[in-house]
């Protein structure tokens, strides 16, 4: 099955700096990439996913990158706010949203 | 919409004792699923249904029996609870973007 790496596992940010986490996966045959963001006590939330057609897409603030030729992908996020503090998991599937495995996620701090 | 719904928030069981965790969705979602989440291993798809009558196993099955018999309902059971089994679970429906549940915290002693 697909084995998904994520680094690093905490990472602590002033706030105004950027963040950056990476995965990496181990089965060729995925192309659908999503990256969630669990909050304290709730469940993980979709906040940008990326296609294996395309290399890079940006929301706002975050952007993912996607290299399929070395099977791996970051998310980074720039003006980092007190509110982007959360534990952030990426994902992988063959089929958008289907059966995706996850990496064992990022604890992000944003310091005031 | 109230999304997708998960009771109970928090149980405690003991070691033999079985319950079934609920999971409700008015989106009409055809896919649902199951995981749990431990620290340090991100979240492992239990079992997963693509539709009512239709259930398969994901990547940790074992210890737990899911049915589907309506597009809104997917119940987990755990027949026999084991301190294993001691996780945060949480629902999850959707299509392209999966939408999680609030989860369940159980602890089994």
């Amino acid at each position: 099955g697909e084995n998904v790496e994520q680094h690093p596992s905490t990472l602590s940010v002033q706030e105004g700096d950027s963040a950056v986490i990476k995965c990496t996966y181990s089965d060729s045959a995925s192309n659908y990439f999503p990256w969630y963001k669990q909050e304290l006590g709730k469940g993980p939330q979709l906040i940008i996913d990326i296609r294996s057609n395309v290399g890079e897409k940006k929301d706002q603030r975050i952007a993912v990158t996607l290299n399929k030729t070395a099977k791996h992908f970051s998310l980074h996020i720039t003006e980092t706010q007190p509110e982007d503090s959360a534990v952030y998991f990426c994902a992988a599937s063959k089929v958008a949203g289907y059966k995706l495995s996850f990496g064992a996620g990022t604890t992000v701090t944003v310091r005031a | 919409n109230a999304g997708v719904t998960q009771t109970p928030k928090f149980q405690v069981l003991k070691t033999g004792q079985s319950m079934t965790l609920q999971c409700a969705q008015d989106m009409n979602h055809e896919y649902m699923s199951w995981y749990r989440q431990d620290p340090g291993m991100g979240l492992r798809l239990i079992h997963y249904s693509v539709g009512a009558g239709i259930t398969d196993q994901g990547e940790v099955p074992n210890g737990y029996n899911v049915s589907r018999s309506t597009t809104e309902d997917f119940p987990l059971r755990l027949l026999s609870a084991a301190p294993s089994q001691t996780s945060v679970y949480f629902c999850a429906s959707g299509g392209e973007t999966q939408y999680f549940g609030p989860g369940t915290r159980l602890l089994v002693l």
